[in-house]
């Protein structure tokens, strides 16, 4: 099985930080692998698919890259209502559906 | 703009059954994509547990398989849940969500979630 880590598990950074959290896979997944925000008591929500592509209507603060093992999610500026908890999730054509561990965001 | 809205118990006891219904408006359920349920145990991480296609077609997580069922009710606009032989390992927060059509899988539209409870 595919196993997918995340770094750091927690951050806290000051308003309009570049905030960048990293996402490993245990192989190569190409470009298989998409974040979530998710906000207290709310569900996850979609930002970035397939690595590197904006979903419609996320600000374009945020932006994602890589590709095969090791992935990045940057916050250009952080803002205040990105506080949350932001996920990895890759997927393949058996299907299999893995959920990184999480990287709880808050501000200093 | 198609909404999911999740249903049913809040509380199940052990061994017993969770049974839930997401029920889809603004859209149909027989369009050509695939609808999914995920939890989420409190303070935890995400966990897909499986998905169906509008023919009824189902995939599901390789760790839940043998205790899972997920079906379609088109007469209703709504796909269901159920969840077998429950233990306290299986209260979440469980999610309906939408697996965007015609693309690899990811989930751009999800239910508010509901929470169930396995306890005696």
């Amino acid at each position: 099985d595919i196993q997918m880590t995340q770094s750091p598990s927690s951050l806290s950074a000051s308003v309009g930080d570049r905030v960048i959290i990293t996402c490993q896979a245990s192989q190569d997944i190409s470009k298989s692998l998409n974040w979530y925000q998710q906000k207290p008591g709310k569900a996850p929500k979609l930002l970035i698919y397939d690595a590197s592509n904006l979903e419609t209507g996320v600000p374009s603060r945020f932006s994602g890259s890589g590709s095969g093992t090791d992935f990045t999610f940057t916050i250009s500026s952080l803002y205040p209502e990105d506080i949350g908890t932001y996920y990895c999730q890759h997927y393949d054509s058996l299907p299999r559906v893995t959920f990184g561990p999480g990287t709880k965001v808050d501000i200093k | 703009q198609v909404q999911l809205q999740e249903s049913g118990p809040g509380l199940v006891k052990p061994s017993g059954t969770l049974s839930l219904t997401c029920a889809v408006s603004g859209g149909s359920i027989s369009v050509n994509n695939w609808w999914s349920w995920i939890r989420q145990p409190p303070g935890q991480g995400l966990e897909w547990i499986g998905e169906i296609f509008h023919t009824a077609r189902t995939n599901y997580n390789p760790s839940l398989r043998s205790r899972v069922t997920i079906s379609l009710d088109k007469s209703n606009n709504q796909f269901s849940l159920r969840l077998n032989s429950v233990t306290a390992a299986d209260t979440a927060v469980y999610y309906c969500a939408r697996n965007r059509p015609n693309s690899g899988t990811m989930f751009d539209i999800w239910g508010q979630g509901t929470m169930v409870t396995v306890s005696s």
